[in-house]
């Protein structure tokens, strides 16, 4: 199947800064990437869906101007929790698409974002 | 837009029991049923999916089955093994191939020996 790498897996930062998150789709070219929030024990929510080129289409309740997804190019999409608090603590994943392919979802590692 | 609802929430059964995890689904226009396995800290794992222009598929000791009219599908396994034990997500898509999955809140499946 597709690879999808996401970097860091695991990352700690102080409340009030900046975390930049990539996912990479390394053997396809994905024109829509997902990002999704997963706290402990619950299910993966949807945060946003982003396009290549395009602005990103985000969930209600979700803060676009806290967490900004760039898409810029057709192998990465960045997430940026900015001015972390320690709510944001959670794991964060990302999933990859392209056109014309109809298959399963392809996910990359996650990260393990905690907020001291 | 799509709800997909999970039951059990929790499932504990005996190793080489069987065990079955149903969803059921709101928008008719979903087409594409994947379930997941996800071990902690991990990322999900594509165990099987289903489409749906078909009522059962089954891999080994895994199959899923699939009800269009009354919009629910099931996750089976069989002869379960401690390895299986994990939370275990089904999720449903829209036609298209870049739609979005929407997740069911998961099952915790625990296999004793």
């Amino acid at each position: 199947g597709a690879v999808v790498s996401q970097h860091p897996s695991r990352v700690i930062c102080k409340s009030g800064t900046s975390v930049k998150i990539e996912c990479r789709s390394l053997d396809f070219q994905a024109t829509t990437m997902f990002w999704y929030r997963q706290f402990p024990k619950q299910s993966l929510m949807l945060m946003a869906t982003s396009n290549e080129g395009s602005k990103a289409t985000y969930e209600q309740g979700v803060e676009k101007d806290k967490f900004l997804i760039n898409h810029a190019s057709l192998t990465l999409s960045t997430l940026t929790v900015t001015s972390a608090h320690p709510e944001d603590s959670s794991f964060y994943i990302c999933s990859a698409a392209t056109q014309g392919m109809n298959t399963e979802a392809f996910f990359g590692q996650g990260t393990r974002l905690t907020v001291v | 837009g799509e709800n997909v609802e999970q039951h059990p929430s929790t499932l504990s059964v005996q190793e080489g029991d069987s065990a079955v995890i149903k969803c059921t689904y709101s928008d008719s226009a979903s087409n594409y049923f994947p379930w997941y396995k996800q071990e902690l800290g991990k990322r999900p794992q594509l165990i099987i999916d289903i489409r749906s222009n078909v009522g059962e598929k089954k891999d080994q000791r895994i199959a899923v089955t699939l009800n269009k009219t009354a919009k629910h599908f099931s996750l089976h396994i069989t002869e379960t093994q401690p390895e299986d034990s994990a939370v275990y997500f089904c999720a449903a898509r829209a036609t298209g191939t870049a739609s979005k999955l929407t997740f069911g809140t998961g099952t915790r499946l625990q296999v004793m020996l």
